[in-house]
């Protein structure tokens, strides 16, 4: 247990469904991330928010929009997705440190397996 | 660009030590990472170099060479629960982390 809980842990969706990928922690850390993580690839930084303020969006295409209303909570909401989405989407948090972004030790959660169909 | 080398897949015997190496080429650097990863679960922090020499902490240990952008993880007295996948990340000047594909480590009795 790392102190971020994601939901679902599985999802399975088709192209045309609407559907949102829930993070939350509770070890006070001011910055949260999005992930990707696809087989043998390394990991893809898609957003940043610290303090709740979205400081990196990483070239992510707009059919993902994350939203970040306290900075327990981060989602990312998920419409029109393509195959080549399906992945491991990774949440983490990270507390005060290094920079504006937080930064330092980064705590995940244990994912979201999407499957776009 | 920024760049992390790792290599693909390792295997080592139960009780033996290994290596794990891991290159790096980020723009500015604030840091090593070592993170391990079992299938299915989250990645979990291991080790963090930001001066030159070698960090220990119990079986595991980090060295870092910031001259030559080269970084190993160290494993001792190789256990079964050691096979995962080993993630290398660089902190760059922004304070993001850049991260290798990751190198998956198979432990054989």
């Amino acid at each position: 247990e790392t102190g971020v809980t994601q939901t679902p842990r599985h999802l399975v969706m088709g192209m045309t469904n609407k559907k949102s990928l829930k993070c939350e922690q509770h070890l006070g850390h001011n910055a949260m991330y999005w992930y990707k993580q696809s087989a043998k690839k390394p990991l893809e930084l898609m957003f940043v928010y610290n303090f709740k303020e979205q400081t990196e969006n990483n070239s992510v295409p707009s059919r993902f929009s994350p939203e970040c209303p306290n900075s327990s909570h981060l989602f990312l909401h998920l419409h029109t997705l393509q195959p080549e989405d399906s992945a491991l989407y990774l949440c983490a948090s990270s507390p005060p440190g290094m920079g504006l972004a937080g930064g330092g030790e980064q705590f995940f959660g244990p994912g979201t397996r999407l499957t776009v169909l | 660009g920024q760049n992390i080398d790792q290599p693909t897949e390792m295997t080592a015997t139960e009780g033996a030590i290994v290596q794990i190496n891991c290159t790096y080429q980020t723009s500015g650097f604030n840091g090593l990472f070592w993170y391990q990863q079992h299938a299915g679960e989250a990645p979990t922090f291991l080790s963090y170099n930001v001066l030159d020499g070698l960090e220990e902490k119990g079986r595991f240990s980090s060295f870092l060479s910031r001259s030559k952008g080269y970084s190993y993880l160290l494993l001792k007295e190789l256990q079964m629960k050691d096979s995962a996948s080993y993630l290398c990340a660089s902190m760059d000047s922004n304070y993001q982390l850049i991260w290798g594909a990751g190198t998956k480590l198979i432990i054989k009795p």
